[in-house]
């Protein structure tokens, strides 16, 4: 199993520019999620989904969209760039199981808004 | 919403001694409180988590306590090792983590050799 995964690994845009962020997963988990970690602070969710076709507001929504056409892949829209937008973008899933909570994550989008 | 704060930001122990971070948590209806570790430029991963109906669990030289009442649980390493360097997130949820974890800020461990 691959896990999480996420591309790109580093992005720099332009303000104003849009761009889509992939992630997919291998583990045929239901859940998925988008979090953003800013310097020295703790991860805030985006988005969530908790299966294909259904997904949710998190924490910090604004700026951001998201579908979930499929199990495997959850990418994260960024309409119309900004530098409040400059952070790393960590997708993660889990699945309903007695027992088992744990949110795998994978290894993050490095995104810089100039 | 649920508000999780966690102390201290930062903290610095002596390798073989213990370190005890804190959190406290909003949410009475919380049931849900897991550990992740993030090494740096890496992704976080679960060390340990406990659920609403447990007061206490431990995995080798980790631990972590539950006090419902007072809505506060801590992490808790002994005998630190260098490997334990790293940041520390600690996170609550309403629904065992399926949907939305709330995360702490962060506590920065530096074990001193």
């Amino acid at each position: 199993n691959a896990g999480v995964t996420q591309t790109p690994k580093f992005r720099i845009l332009k303000i104003g520019q849009s761009m889509t962020l992939q992630c997919a997963q291998d583990m045929n988990h239901n859940y998925m999620y988008w979090y953003r970690q800013d310097p020295g602070m703790g991860l805030k969710l985006i988005y969530y989904s908790v299966g294909a076709g259904i997904t949710d507001k998190g924490e910090v929504p604004n700026g951001y969209n998201v579908s979930r056409s499929t199990t495997e892949d959850f990418p994260l829209r960024l309409e119309l760039a900004a530098p409040s937008q400059t952070s790393v973008y960590f997708c993660a899933s889990s699945y309903e199981s007695r027992g088992n909570y744990e949110q795998y994550f994978g290894p993050g989008t490095r995104l810089t808004v100039t | 919403g649920e508000n999780v704060e966690q102390h201290p930001s930062t903290l610095s122990v002596q390798e073989g001694d213990s370190a005890v971070i804190k959190c406290t948590y909003s949410d009475s209806a919380s049931n849900y409180f897991p550990w992740y570790k993030q090494e740096l430029g890496k992704r976080p991963q679960l060390i340990i988590d406990i659920r609403s109906n447990v007061g206490e669990k431990k995995d080798q030289r980790i631990a972590v306590t539950l006090n419902k009442t007072a809505k506060h649980f801590s992490l808790h390493i002994t005998e630190t090792q260098p490997e334990d360097s790293a940041v520390y997130f600690c996170a609550a949820s309403i629904n065992f983590g399926n949907e939305k974890l709330t995360f702490g800020t962060g506590t920065r461990l530096t074990i001193i050799p």
